[in-house]
């Protein structure tokens, strides 16, 4: 059974850029999630969508991110503009359900904003 | 709110031997799970053990065990027989009605 695939694995921009991460979900899993890593933190969740709804986005900062997931499926992030404090790892993943199932998770986009 | 608290940010373990990293939680929740991930330097989080809350035997996967005190708020993992592919970084995580949580990450070293 595939994993979670999440591109680019890297990304380098300067402030104020637009950046797009883009994450795949094992297939079947209804929800989805992305999570913000800072170096030396454990991660914390952006956006939870169950198919194609947004289930929950407190922590989203939506003056400058956004996500989409379109037929339910694939989904991708987007950061526009970029500020320093964005470098992080992105983290995708997904799960059958959200309430009981383990979440299983991509292998992340490394953000490096200059 | 729930939270979730690693207090050893460094352990090493010597290869072979047996480490216990901790993990206490707080929570007002009856029904809940607990998790320990491993995250390796290629940064993917990779799912070590689960534990649902309402079962009291602990859970096991092969070299791994946990030690879940559910009164004490407690949710250990040991690792027996360490090997070297063991050192990574370890989040304690917690899953109730609302979303996953995570501590703040033991960093596991392995020595030969």
């Amino acid at each position: 059974e595939a994993g979670v695939a999440q591109s680019p694995r890297y990304k380098i921009i300067e402030k104020r850029q637009s950046v797009a991460f883009w994450c795949n979900p094992i297939s079947g899993h209804a929800t989805l999630y992305w999570y913000q890593q800072i170096l030396g933190q454990g991660p914390k969740l952006l956006i939870q969508f169950q198919n194609n709804g947004v289930v929950d986005d407190s922590q989203l900062p939506k003056d400058r991110f956004s996500a989409e997931r379109l037929k339910g499926v694939d989904s991708t992030l987007k950061i526009q503009p970029a500020k320093l404090e964005d470098s992080a790892v992105y983290l995708c993943a997904s799960s059958l359900d959200r309430r009981r199932d383990t979440q299983y998770f991509g292998p992340g986009t490394r953000l490096t904003v200059l | 709110a729930q939270t979730v608290t690693q207090s050893q940010p460094e352990m090493s373990v010597q290869e072979a031997e047996t480490v216990t990293l901790s993990c206490t939680y707080d929570t007002s929740e009856s029904d809940y799970y607990l998790f320990w991930y491993k995250q390796p330097p290629s940064r993917q989080m990779i799912l070590v053990i689960r534990q649902e809350a309402y079962k009291q035997q602990n859970a096991t996967e092969n070299r791994f065990s946990v030690n879940f005190q559910k009164a004490a708020k407690s949710f250990s993992l040991k690792i027996s027989d360490s090997q070297l592919g063991d050192a990574a970084m370890y989040f304690c995580a917690y899953k109730g009605a609302d979303k996953l949580i995570f501590g703040t990450g033991t960093r596991l070293q392995v020595f030969p």
